[in-house]
């Protein structure tokens, strides 16, 4: 069964560095995201791309954050310099279409961890 | 935030169904539904969804009232795997998102021997 995969699993940076969040969406979607979870608080949309654009974002996603799809088939999100509020597992998801009645399929999530 | 209402915490006996209640009272008509579990910090894992009529899949049922004000998730026999964070999303529709899934602090159902 195909699935959403990301890596690292684990990732420890130091304040102010920039890291990147991989993930490889399932091969036939179009539809993009990103959400993260700080530990023992809600799942959180961050946001969502099509077509090679953002769709959508919240205000969690400011200028410190971007996303990109580098080729055909990673998707990335990059903290430019990270804070130490910005530890939290973070999330991919895929989906076929953005409409309502499209499930979308959630990877295994990577552990941000920022001292 | 989200649009529906689930409580906190449930038990369940393995092999028994285990049945989770959602009110979502404010549904629009072409909003669907949709169920989320959580299984300790991994990715959420899709269960199913519905719009008017009862779904049926290998996972689970969802039961979606007339009204559609609210829906009960049933888990036919459950298993310790099943002890998880289940959560109830109404799906925003179309015309207001690109589809993204906004979670509630859902149901922590555990599963016990």
């Amino acid at each position: 069964e195909p699935e959403v995969t990301q890596t690292p699993s684990h990732q420890v940076t130091q304040m102010g560095q920039e890291v990147i969040l991989r993930c490889v969406p399932i091969s036939n979607h179009l539809y993009f995201y990103w959400y993260r979870q700080i530990l023992g608080q809600k799942v959180e949309f961050l946001v969502s791309f099509y077509n090679n654009e953002i769709s959508e974002k919240s205000e969690i996603f400011d200028d410190q954050f971007s996303v990109e799809r580098p080729d055909g088939s990673n998707f990335t999100l990059k903290i430019r310099s990270t804070k130490l509020e910005d530890s939290a597992m973070y999330f991919c998801a895929s989906s076929e279409g953005k409409r309502e009645y499209y499930e979308q399929y959630f990877g295994p999530g990577t552990r941000l961890t920022v001292t | 935030d989200a649009k529906t209402t689930q409580p906190p915490s449930m038990d369940c006996a393995e092999g028994r169904a285990a049945n989770l209640p959602c009110n979502h009272s404010t549904i629009s008509g072409n909003e669907y539904v949709y169920w989320y579990r959580q299984i300790h910090s991994q990715g959420p894992q899709y269960i199913i969804h519905g719009l008017k009529n009862n779904e049926t899949n290998e996972m689970a049922s969802l039961i979606i009232t007339e009204d559609r004000k609210s829906s009960t998730l049933i888990l036919p026999h459950a298993t310790l795997r099943d002890t998880a964070v289940y959560y109830c999303i109404v799906r925003l529709n179309y015309g207001g998102s690109q589809g993204n899934l906004i979670f509630g602090k859902g149901t922590k159902l555990s599963v016990k021997p």
